[in-house]
């Protein structure tokens, strides 16, 4: 059964210090997505993204933040200068939506500690 | 108000018993809901998926919308100790567009 997968499991960064995520989405869907779950929260959406624009976003993705598709498969989450409080789990997940369905099946996460 | 809103237990129940999970909502622009199960550091992974009011059943799984009430519950029959993880619910406007999440039900289900 196809997946989402995400890169790496789990990453360490100090404070300030850029970081990109990877995820490769499941490969005919169209709409991609990350959220974010910060330890004992709710999961937070943060961005979508289609026909290589984002879509929508929420508050929390600011100007540190930004998305791209760099090629037919990855999507990445890049922060620019990382804050303690950017520590959570990163989720990405994919969508087909055509036909006025909205499932999206999400990755496993990557967990990113800021020290 | 939140806009959703999801009690966050921990349900304790005995093995074979029917779960009741649910959540309610104050935008009425919802038209899509999902249920997800996610297992401790995991991703949530989808469990049913319903668009008009009504019920809707997958095996031992049944997802019921009330679109009047703002309310929508999954039921789980014959529970059993591996369905234990967090239930999230989460609806959308529209195709393609974010999801909103409860903030999830923890459930437990002893042998």
């Amino acid at each position: 059964e196809p997946e989402v997968t995400q890169t790496p499991s789990h990453q360490v960064t100090q404070m300030g210090q850029e970081v990109i995520l990877r995820c490769v989405p499941i490969s005919n869907h169209l709409y991609f997505y990350w959220y974010r779950q910060i330890l004992g929260q709710k999961v937070e959406f943060l961005v979508s993204f289609y026909n290589n624009e984002i879509s929508e976003k929420s508050e929390i993705f600011d100007d540190q933040f930004s998305v791209e598709r760099p090629d037919g498969s990855n999507f990445t989450l890049k922060i620019r200068s990382t804050k303690l409080e950017d520590s959570a789990m990163y989720f990405c997940a994919s969508s087909d939506s055509s036909g006025g369905t909205d499932t999206q099946y999400f990755g496993p996460g990557t967990r990113l500690t800021v020290l | 108000q939140k806009e959703v809103e999801q009690d966050p237990g921990p349900l304790s129940v005995p093995e074979g018993a029917i779960v009741s999970l649910n959540c309610t909502y104050s935008n009425s622009a919802f038209q899509y809901f999902m249920w997800y199960r996610q297992y401790s550091r995991k991703g949530p992974e989808l469990l049913m998926y319903t668009y008009s009011s009504g019920n809707k059943e997958d095996g031992r799984f049944t997802a019921q919308v009330d679109k009047s009430s703002k309310y929508i519950s999954l039921f789980i029959r014959d529970s059993q100790p591996s369905d234990s993880a967090t239930y999230l619910c989460a609806m959308t406007h529209n195709a393609g567009n974010m999801l909103t999440f409860g903030g999830g039900t923890r459930l437990m289900v002893k042998p």
